[in-house]
Formats: structure tokens, sequence, C-alpha cells
């Protein structure tokens, strides 16, 4: 195991539901990140937070909604979401700060959702 | 702009066999290169990573990696392969030069190549 855990590990919602997506490090790190993989495209990074500040939205809807209340928790809200967002949802994190560029990321598992 | 590209969609190799799997860059200033392994169901595992000094870096599990400058390349290699190494490997870079902050200072991933072993 890489010291991340991601909950629940699958989920499938319909368009009008609202979850939750919940990420937690037990590595001491002070770097998270949340990335959506989709079959057939490159891994997507999302949000990434510093030191519990957002520092990156790379353009997300707003149907996302990242929460970061302490270092070692990321949760991603999710509302009125499409079926092309059906993905993998992963959760990440590292030394901080995300940019130093010489810091390794650790994964979750994953959440496999599924948007019916 | 940085980018990352892995040109082969998947590699099949023979268990015992050694295999290549291939990685190539563009950064403006020098490279932090990692590589990435995702077995089926999971998230990704860090292998390895070249940040400066010896161009071969050895990782976990056997592998290892020859960082190359000239031909901006970052190949992961492994002499013998396992039935057990069959999965998805992802390379991933960062420009040293990028400001902290901002989508500049974050990997960029490739897009992944299935490595198949068979017996």
């Amino acid at each position: 195991e890489t010291g991340v855990t991601q909950t629940p590990r699958h989920l499938v919602m319909g368009m009008t539901n609202k979850k939750s997506l919940k990420c937690e490090q037990h590595l001491g790190h002070n770097a998270m990140y949340w990335y959506k993989q989709s079959a057939k495209k490159p891994l997507e990074l999302m949000f990434v937070y510093n030191f519990k500040e957002q520092t990156e939205n790379n353009s997300v809807p707003s149907r996302f909604s990242p929460e970061c209340p302490n270092s070692s928790h990321l949760f991603l809200h999710l509302h009125t979401l499409q079926p092309e967002d059906s993905a993998l949802y992963l959760c990440a994190s590292s030394q901080a700060p995300s940019t130093s560029g010489r810091n390794e990321q650790y994964f979750g598992p994953g959440t496999r959702l599924t948007v019916t | 702009a940085q980018s990352v590209a892995q040109p082969e969609d998947q590699v099949n190799v023979a268990e015992g066999n050694p295999l290549t799997v291939k990685c190539t860059y563009s950064v403006s200033g020098n490279p932090y290169l990692f590589w990435y392994v995702q077995y089926p169901n999971r998230g990704l595992q860090f292998l390895l990573k070249y940040i400066t000094g010896d161009n071969l870096v050895k990782g976990s599990y056997g592998f290892e990696a020859e960082f190359n400058k000239s031909q901006t390349s970052f190949h992961l290699k492994k002499p013998s392969a396992l039935v057990s190494d069959s999965a998805l490997y992802f390379c991933a870079v960062r420009d040293h030069l990028m400001n902290y902050g901002g989508s500049q200072g974050n990997l960029i991933f490739g897009k992944g190549t299935k490595l198949s072993v068979k017996p």
C-alpha cells in the first residue's frame, strides 16, 4: 500500500445526485492532488493543494468542488455530473510545495465513478 | 511548453527477455523525469526518478532507466521481464526551471504504455 486511501472505491450516481469522494494520506505530506483518468486519455490534473491552500484549478467545471480541511484529507464534492464525467478519480500526495519538481507523488487506488 | 511522449501504446515481451518502454520529453530547461506503474484496479505507483547526477537510475522491482540528454529520452528497462510486470507504465516530466505555482509547476504525464509479458 502507498499510504494514500480513497473511499469509496466504486460509485454509481445519477446526474441529479450529490456525492463526495474522500482521500486520506498517512505520509506526512503537505501537497495533495486530484486527477481524472479516462480511457485512452492522458492523466488529467484537476486540483492541487499546498498546505491546505488551493494552488491550481485546471479549468475544471464547477460541478466538481474540492475541499481540503487539513493536510491529511482531501475531498471532491460532486453534483449534477454528466455521463462523460465517468472515470477513475485518483488522489495523490507529495512533499510540498507541489512544484518543487523533485518530489514524487504517491497515489491512492482511485474511485471508479459511473454517472448514469 | 513541456511535454512527454510515449510512442508505443503496447509492448509485448516474452518472460525472461529484456524489456524497454520508451519515453521522450520536451522541456525548455533541465528535466525532472519519473516513471510510474499502474496495475489493474490500482492507482499509480512510483518506480524511479531522475533529478540530477548519474544518468542510469535504478528503481523498484529491478527496473532502471537511462537519461539521455542529447536524445531527450528516458527509456525504462529491465534485463529480464516477469509475467507480473504486466501493467500500464507512465512516464512524467517537469522542467525544473518553471516557477513555483501555476500549471507550469506540476508533472506532465504521458498517455501510458501497456506492457504485456507472456510466459
